[in-house]
């Protein structure tokens, strides 16, 4: 059972568009949500991550869109660069601070054209 | 969070070890294997030395925490079906930072 559903698999966008991922989650319990990136030959790494009490986080070029009532959340890059070509995961977990079990999504490969 | 080895080929029910340690006195401790278009999921954590818990895929594998800084991964009998990309990950009890990732051990069975 999947509990947390990344959509698209893969993406490509070219260099200076908007870069938007989407995920849905089924368990309500869930009140942390981070986005992690991997680049190639590398683990994970925390790029953003939200709590359902705020609709909207954003950190530079990353924003994180939350809507509780949809189950829905989405990642939103702006300005997309060459650099952001990775994979991302969106993740879910239960607790304070989201730091025992997370729960991801199966990743989108993003590509930046230039 | 330092893994080890980076690569591992092995046969069809040989025993192994792959390790996983941490300086930053962490609490949290998980273990994660990576498939192509599966994502990451969770094989088993440890919220502190002494304590193991079965994550969404433990079958076929074993942990232990008898440091804080130490959380070995052991396939006891390894099997084709358990070769993937694995990684140990560790956070803090109280953070915002998330879980710090090591670099993976990409192991074949075969």
């Amino acid at each position: 059972q999947q509990q947390v559903k990344q959509s698209p698999q893969s993406l490509i966008v070219q260099k200076g568009g908007i870069s938007i991922i989407n995920c849905a989650y089924e368990n309500t319990a869930f009140d942390y949500f981070p986005w992690y990136q991997q680049f190639p030959g590398k683990g994970p790494a925390l790029l953003i991550a939200i709590r359902p009490d705020v609709s909207e986080k954003k950190e530079g070029r990353f924003t994180i869109s939350f809507n509780k009532s949809a189950k829905q959340f989405s990642l939103h890059i702006m300005d997309s660069q060459p650099g952001d070509s990775a994979t991302y995961f969106c993740a879910a977990s239960i607790g304070n601070f989201g730091n025992e079990k997370l729960t991801f999504g199966t990743g989108t490969r993003l590509t930046i054209i230039p | 969070v330092t893994q080890n080895p980076r690569y591992l080929i092995t046969v069809t029910g040989k025993k192994l070890t792959v390790t996983c340690s941490q300086n930053m006195n962490h609490e949290y401790m998980s273990w994660y294997r990576q498939d192509p278009g599966m994502g990451l999921k969770l094989i088993y954590y440890s919220v502190g030395a002494g304590i193991t818990d079965k994550g969404e895929v433990p079958n076929g594998y074993n942990v232990s925490r008898s440091t804080t800084e130490d959380f070995p991964l052991r396939l006891e009998l390894a099997a084709p079906s358990q070769t993937s990309v694995y990684f140990c990950a560790s956070s803090a009890r109280r953070t915002n930072y998330g879980y710090t990732f090591g670099s993976g051990t990409r192991l074949t069975v075969v």
